[in-house]
């Protein structure tokens, strides 16, 4: 699946570096989400883009910063993670947020953060 | 609100044998259900989806769903597992927004 492109697939980092991951779809869609993901833990939604405007923070941290710049491109911004910020951190786009039936999310490789 | 249940953290079949996995929702409003597979160090692939047309829904590599509102249920489905199928798979359900809510996984084993 290339539809939805993550990069870097893995990053290690200490706990006072910045670094950003980037998600790219290239389905048209207009609607972006990231996810972390933690074993043992259902997918946690963290934000939702649509039409480049946020609509979605699920409590995250401050220590993560999204940024959309485009309809096409997602990034979160990391800052002075914590060790429990380990995770894989997946990227998904769909058509929008109008609910269309016909409407689903497609998910990138995601990245795996390791934070020492 | 909507929700989604998995019973079973951990399946295990053997190849050529019946695999069910379980899921039961929850919701106010007639529901969008989806079913994903991830295979490891990857990221989430859509199996089959729900949407008020078919009860029972087909999809890739031989899986299949049947939505039943009497039980609030939407069971996957194969009739005869390969290797290839061990995975985890998550169940999730789609509110009139657009937001997901996923289950919590269950991991699929297949022995030879």
């Amino acid at each position: 699946e290339t539809g939805v492109t993550q990069t870097p697939r893995h990053l290690v980092m200490g706990m006072t570096n910045k670094k950003s991951l980037k998600c790219e779809q290239h389905l048209g869609h207009n609607a972006m989400y990231w996810y972390k993901q933690s074993a043992k833990k259902p997918l946690e939604l963290m934000f939702v883009y649509n039409f480049k405007e946020q609509t979605e923070n699920n409590s995250v941290p401050s220590r993560f910063s999204p940024e959309c710049p485009n309809s096409s491109h997602l990034f979160l911004h990391l800052h002075t993670l914590q060790p429990e910020d380990s995770a894989l951190y997946l990227c998904a786009s769909s058509q929008d947020l109008a609910g269309n039936p016909r409407d689903t999310q497609y998910f990138g490789p995601g990245t795996r953060l390791t934070v020492l | 609100a909507q929700s989604v249940t998995q019973l079973g953290s951990h399946v295990s079949v053997s190849e050529g044998a019946l695999v069910l996995l379980r899921c039961n929702y929850s919701s106010s409003v007639p529901p969008y259900l989806f079913w994903y597979v991830q295979y490891p160090n990857q990221g989430l692939q859509l199996l089959l989806k729900y949407t008020s047309a078919a009860t029972l829904v087909k999809g890739i590599n031989g899986f299949e769903a049947e939505f039943k509102k009497s039980e609030t249920s939407f069971h996957l489905t194969k009739p005869s597992a390969h290797m290839s199928d061990a995975a985890e798979y998550f169940c999730a359900v789609r509110s009139t927004g657009n937001q997901f809510y996923f289950g919590t996984g269950t991991s699929l084993t297949v022995i030879p």
